[in-house]
């Protein structure tokens, strides 16, 4: 397993288009994440899906934002009608379950998806 | 809500010396655990130390070690015999798994730009 893979690494789009990330987590990880980065800043939590479930969105940013894991593999994150202010890093991160015994819960970080947005 | 504070915007230590970066955060869980992670410039973030905050002994991994202090909320990194390949960003994290079990994601400080200095 090569770790976290995101697609793709840099895109530059103009104002009021729409862009879709795809991040494809560790094979065995059940837990997915995307975070956004801008500079100088840490990565702030957007989602979560464990399996195919969404169980937290209230983060995302705005309904312009969505997000999706359709099989429990790879999951995909949207942004319609682009801003300046969309502008930043996209992380993904994935992780195991956190299980009786076994607390090896850390996240993996893809190398994340750098949005221009002009 | 969690906060994680990260006090010191950069820090700049000789090769070979030691460095201790802070972190404090905030929570009324019990169960979380608080991560250290770097992040080399335009690279992927990895992670460098865990704690889970239910242990007393502090974690440490070869020249990383933590000073974990869960009453005062402080979560300090140092390095130790610095390497001119540890210069990175180093972001302090939480994430809390009672209730949600986690799917409230990494709550992450603003970062210290770690500088070393041949």
């Amino acid at each position: 397993d090569t770790g976290v893979s995101q697609d793709p690494r840099h895109k530059i789009t103009k104002r009021g288009q729409n862009v879709t990330f795809r991040c494809d987590p560790i094979s065995e990880h059940n837990r997915l994440y995307w975070y956004r980065q801008t500079l100088g800043q840490g990565p702030e939590f957007l989602t979560y899906f464990q399996n195919e479930a969404q169980l937290e969105k209230s983060r995302l940013l705005s309904d312009r934002f969505s997000a999706e894991r359709p099989k429990g593999s790879f999951s995909t994150l949207e942004i319609q009608r682009t801003e300046q202010g969309d502008s930043a890093m996209y992380l993904c991160a994935s992780s195991l379950d956190r299980q009786q015994g076994q607390m090896n819960t850390e996240a993996f970080f893809g190398q994340g998806t750098r949005l221009t947005v002009v | 809500a969690q906060t994680v504070t990260q006090s010191q915007p950069e820090m700049s230590v000789q090769e070979a010396e030691t460095v201790t970066l802070s972190c404090t955060y905030d929570t009324s869980e019990s169960d979380y655990y608080l991560f250290w992670y770097k992040q080399p410039p335009s690279r992927q973030m990895i992670l460098v130390i865990r704690q889970e905050a239910y242990k007393q002994q502090n974690a440490t991994e070869n020249r990383f070690s933590v000073n974990f202090q869960k009453a005062a909320k402080s979560f300090s990194l140092k390095i130790s015999d610095s390497q001119l390949g540890d210069a990175a960003m180093y972001f302090c994290a939480y994430i809390n798994f009672e209730g949600g079990g986690g799917a409230d994601g990494l709550t992450f400080g603003k970062g210290t730009h770690l500088i070393i200095q041949p």
